[in-house]
């Protein structure tokens, strides 16, 4: 049960315009969802995350939209830049889980050409 | 600060080998410590993960075991390797009070 949707395994987008990378999730016990950012043979660097009471977080060129009732999340780049270019994981936690356990999808593969 | 280190960097293993991979984090205690595997094209699946020493929760049945003999160090281990261990091994840190993670370098691990 895959729990943590990015349905698009890849993006491609001009150097300067805006990158929109989404998220679904299935499990309403969610409240804490983050975005992870991971170049190849290294680990993943944390970006920005957001709290379920909130519907925006904004960081710099980062901004994280949470839509409860659509169960959806998005990061958008803003402007884009080649160094962008990596692979992007949203995650999701629940206050109640054991340990705190981050529930990763798959994985976007943003490129950002110059 | 915090830094989170794992060693080795790349690991070839024939099949039916151990395994030991190491994780340490310095600059914070009590920390949970978290072991996930990437395989290749694949998003990141949580192994093991530890609220403390000694104390060691499996996400997953497999051939893999953790261990955690002190408070900043973390054990991923194997008695005999299959070739479906493959992958990129990443060890994660968390402060109690505070919902992110951040992962060390990472461990590739070839199984041939």
């Amino acid at each position: 049960d895959q729990q943590v949707k990015q349905n698009s395994p890849s993006l491609s987008v001009q150097e300067g315009r805006i990158s929109i990378l989404n998220c679904d999730y299935t499990n309403s016990m969610f409240d804490y969802f983050l975005w992870y950012k991971k170049y190849p043979a290294e680990g993943p660097t944390f970006l920005i995350s957001i709290s379920s009471i909130k519907d925006k977080n904004e960081d710099g060129r980062f901004t994280v939209f949470l839509n409860k009732s659509a169960k959806h999340l998005s990061l958008h780049i803003v402007p884009s830049q080649p160094g962008d270019s990596a692979v992007y994981f949203c995650a999701a936690s629940a206050r109640e889980t054991s340990g705190s356990r981050l529930t990763f999808g798959e994985g976007t593969q943003l490129t950002v050409n110059p | 600060s915090q830094t989170i280190h794992q060693w080795p960097a790349t690991l070839v293993q024939p099949v039916g080998s151990p395994l030991s991979l190491e994780c340490t984090v310095e600059g914070t205690s009590n920390p949970n410590l978290y072991w996930y595997r990437q395989a290749a094209g694949r998003g990141l699946q949580l192994l093991f993960y530890s609220v403390g020493i000694g104390q060691i929760s499996s996400e997953v049945p497999q051939n893999l075991s953790a261990s955690r003999p002190q408070d900043r160090q973390f054990i991923l281990s194997s008695k005999k390797l299959l070739l479906s261990d493959s992958g990129f091994y990443l060890c994660a840190w968390r402060m109690r009070v505070y919902n992110e993670q951040f992962f060390g370098p990472g461990t590739r691990l070839t199984v041939l």
